[in-house]
């Protein structure tokens, strides 16, 4: 069965200060892997797919990695704004369009 | 382009009652997901409807249902309710495509309180 853990629970940052987000995966055929990040009272908002092991994207602050088992989210002089609950997900092949997700991170960085 | 579309926002009910909470897809989008969050179990799968045919389904009682209309819309209930049932309900549309990882759009959801 597929399954996604995310680490560290929660993280606490001074403005500024750059960290890395942690997603260790397992399934069985990887067709993606998702990163959404999510704010109180709000659905989850679409950041990152990666697709095969190697693969880095960029969005301002935001850099994405992705290995055979894990991947990264790291956040660079991250401000403020970027306080939220970051979360990954795994899509496999066979599952058509379901999402696994993990439990999430919940970032707040402090100015 | 408007996003996804769920109704309504908020809502109270007791335990036995029903529900039905409603989703209105991204304009072109054939595939409706629909999760259920809660502050233990995070995002949770409740089941995938693409041209109106459910074609995954998640770990969940009988009592969760969906359904899908021609023009996408999709709906979902729940039965006799049960107080662990109180929960964020998603909806989240995408092109259904299976030739790649489509990025599910997500609404604002339905937040379910059972008292």
């Amino acid at each position: 069965e597929d399954q996604v853990t995310q680490s560290p629970e929660a993280l606490r940052l001074q403005e500024g200060e750059s960290s890395s987000l942690n997603c260790s995966y397992t399934v069985s055929g990887l067709r993606g892997l998702f990163w959404y990040r999510q704010d109180p009272g709000k659905g989850p908002e679409f950041l990152f797919t990666l697709y095969s092991a190697g693969e880095e994207k960029e969005k301002e602050r935001l850099k994405a990695t992705l290995t055979k088992k894990e991947s990264f989210l790291h956040i660079t002089a991250p401000k403020p704004e970027d306080s939220a609950t970051y979360l990954c997900a795994v899509q496999e092949f066979t599952g058509f369009q379901k999402l696994v997700f993990g439990t999430g991170t919940r970032l707040l960085v402090s100015p | 382009k408007a996003g996804v579309t769920q109704t309504p926002r908020y809502l109270i009910k007791t335990r036995g009652q029903q529900v039905t909470l409603s989703c209105s897809p991204i304009s072109g989008h054939r595939s409706v997901s629909w999760y259920q969050q809660t502050p233990g179990q995070g995002l949770q799968f409740l089941f995938e409807y693409f041209s109106e045919t459910q074609r995954n389904k998640g770990n969940f009682p009988g009592r969760f249902s969906g359904r899908q209309f021609s023009n996408s819309r999709s709906e979902m209930n729940v039965s006799t309710l049960e107080l662990g049932d109180s929960a964020l309900y998603l909806c989240a549309s995408s092109l259904g495509q299976n030739s790649g990882a489509n990025v599910l759009t997500f609404g604002a959801g339905s937040r379910l309180t059972v008292l």
